[in-house]
This record gives C-alpha cells, structure tokens and sequence, in this order.
C-alpha cells in the first residue's frame, strides 16, 4: 500500500529536548516536504527537498533542520524546542511536487512545556 | 507572493443540502489548483486537482472549476452526507514545488 508514515503521532516534551520526528515513504518520490499547521493558519511549509541530498527552507524554517540522506527518509529535527513549535506537523511527498498530487502522512501532535 | 483566500468557517448544514465553498487565488504564474480534505485525526488527502484554466476536477460528488478570469475554485456538492464532515482546504502549487494551503474551512453535516 502507498502510504507516508510518521512517528511519533503523538509528542510531549519540555523546551530545549532534542526530538527528531521521522518521515518515510514507498512511493519512490523524488519530492518531499514538512508542514505545520496551527488553527486560523492553516498549513505552512517548513523545509522540502527536491532529492536526495538536496533541501532548502520553506516558509517557516527557524527553529528546524532537516536531512535527506535516503530517497525514502526525511526527518524532521528540532535541536532546542520552544514552546511556539506546539503544532500539528505533516510529512508530504509527490512525484516532482507543483502539480502533482502531494500524499500527506498522518500528522504528529508535538506539545512543548 | 502567491495566496489563497477560502471562506471561513465553520459551516453547518443539513443532510442533502447544497454545498459551495469558495475559493479565490493570487498567482504570478499559471499554478495548479486542489482541493484536500482532513477527516477527523487524519491527514490530507487530495479531493479533486485541475491543473489548467476551465478544467473541472471532480471526485465523490464534489467539483470545482478553474476559472482564470475570476482567479476562482469553488467547491460544490449537490448533496452532503454526514460522512462529508471535515476540513476543507483550497491549495496551489507554489514555485518551490509546495502546496500554498487557504486557512481551511471545516464542515458539519447534520443528519
């Protein structure tokens, strides 16, 4: 089955803990990306990458790091949480991105105190 | 930069009613257009795309049409079910190859 898969789905920890949230996919999409989503925002792009070894910032990029070491795998890193990363935060890939269907993953709900 | 303006929410309505929701777009180029739907605890997943002006996506009874001279999406179903409750959003594809998401409008269908 096709699928984007997250972990964790659900995260509580304290302001400055190191967290990495994993992303990967089976599609062989050369496109992926992170987005988090806060109420009356909708959804922002934090980082993408078109490939292998290749990302560059979105949007909303303070405060995250990101790697793309395999085709499959895109982490999302946050090196010293603060409290204004609580959100909601998908993991997305597609073919090329642009026009092409983007397959979202389930969503991790990180809390920071 | 480029934009999408969708109508707020929340919006209720009946079993069987009508459905629009509107979208308007801001776009230098000529982008894609999408609207994605997130049931309740999940993540999005793609309702309809068009990828050219006058194109009409259609899926499970919803449709839009790209309409270039008004930069316009809107959203349409004949009939809602109860099983149509969630958040909709309207999108576009941005130049780095990102989806520029509208703020999202969730729907409450009652039975």
């Amino acid at each position: 089955e096709a699928q984007v898969t997250q972990n964790p789905r659900y995260l509580i920890t304290v302001t400055g803990k190191k967290l990495t949230v994993t992303c990967s996919q089976n599609m062989n999409h050369e496109y992926m990306s992170w987005y988090r989503q806060d109420p009356g925002l909708g959804l922002r792009q934090i980082y993408y990458s078109m490939n292998v070894e290749v990302t560059d910032k979105g949007d909303v990029p303070e405060g995250y790091k990101v790697s793309r070491k395999e085709k499959r795998n895109f982490p999302l890193i946050l090196e010293s949480p603060s409290p204004n990363q609580t959100s909601l935060y998908f993991c997305a890939s597609s073919d090329r991105g642009g026009g092409d269907t983007q397959y979202f993953g389930p969503g991790t709900r990180l809390t920071v105190l | 930069g480029d934009s999408v303006t969708q109508m707020e929410g929340p919006v209720t309505l009946s079993e069987e009613a009508f459905l629009t929701i509107n979208c308007t777009y801001t776009a230098t180029g000529y982008p894609s257009l999408f609207w994605y739907v997130q049931y309740p605890g999940e993540g999005l997943q793609l309702l309809l795309k068009a990828t050219k002006a006058d194109d009409k996506g259609s899926n499970k009874g919803f449709e839009a049409t790209y309409r270039k001279e008004t930069t316009s999406f809107h959203l349409e179903k004949g009939s809602v079910q109860v099983s149509d409750s969630a958040v909709y959003f309207c999108a576009l594809s941005g130049s780095q190859g990102n989806l520029i998401f509208g703020k999202g409008t969730k729907l409450s269908v009652k039975p």
